[in-house]
């Protein structure tokens, strides 16, 4: 089981939709959680993070957490043309030595058409 | 400079060469890290330095070779490389503290052609 799972899409949606992007993990203990956007032949650049079960919003950007289903999503109001890349969820999970490291998805590739 | 700069950009490099990949953060955080990023296929984790110590070598092939010789600096010492270690190669800083999980910023990368 991969430990941490995203659907590669594309998710085509139109302009000014929603589009949601979901992402499953399997470490119970991961307690941070992260999305990413990566435009092609660029590298990821961070977007969101969340800690907490729920909802966190930034601008059209919206996160949403639920630990006991072990899923986070990443909600798109209103899409943009430019919102078109590939969106990677990134959880914590402990490693070797203690230290955090995260384990990246494969990434869902959002297509916005005009 | 802001953020997290690599050098070179881009490389080509012979199986028998040696060179050197660079990485800076100008965050102040004290955790650096190496990801490779090869097509159709998650980023993956290579090494993690806290404090300058490695503390992740996540199965990586004795021709990769790091070098962190402060929070600010970490290089990757490639030799022998192989025609499949052509990628793009990410570097990232973070805060660590107490083995939990901060943001991590990427630097621009370094995209890697081996012939």
């Amino acid at each position: 089981q991969k430990e941490v799972e995203q659907n590669s899409g594309p998710l085509s949606v139109p302009e000014g939709a929603i589009a949601s992007l979901n992402c499953t993990y399997s470490d119970r203990g991961s307690q941070s959680f992260f999305w990413y956007r990566q435009y092609s032949g660029k590298s990821p650049e961070l977007i969101m993070f969340i800690y907490s079960n729920g909802d966190k919003e930034d601008g059209r950007f919206t996160a949403q957490l639920n630990k006991a289903s072990q899923y986070v999503s990443l909600l798109i109001r209103d899409s943009q043309p430019s919102d078109s890349a590939t969106y990677l969820c990134a959880v914590n999970v402990r490693g070797s030595s203690n230290t955090g490291k995260l384990i990246f998805g494969q990434g869902t590739t959002l297509q916005v058409k005009p | 400079e802001t953020g997290v700069t690599q050098t070179p950009r881009h490389l080509v490099m012979g199986m028998t060469n040696k060179k050197s990949l660079k990485c800076e953060q100008h965050l102040g955080h004290n955790a650096m890290y190496w990801y490779k990023q090869s097509a159709k296929k998650p980023l993956e984790l290579m090494f993690v330095y806290n404090f300058k110590e490695q503390t992740e070598n996540n199965s990586v092939p004795s021709r990769f070779s790091p070098e962190c010789p402060n929070s600010s600096h970490l290089f990757l010492h490639l030799h022998t490389l192989q025609p499949e270690d052509s990628a793009l190669y990410l570097c990232a800083s973070s805060q660590d503290m107490a083995g939990g999980a901060y943001e991590q910023y990427f630097g621009p990368g370094t995209r890697l052609t081996v012939t």
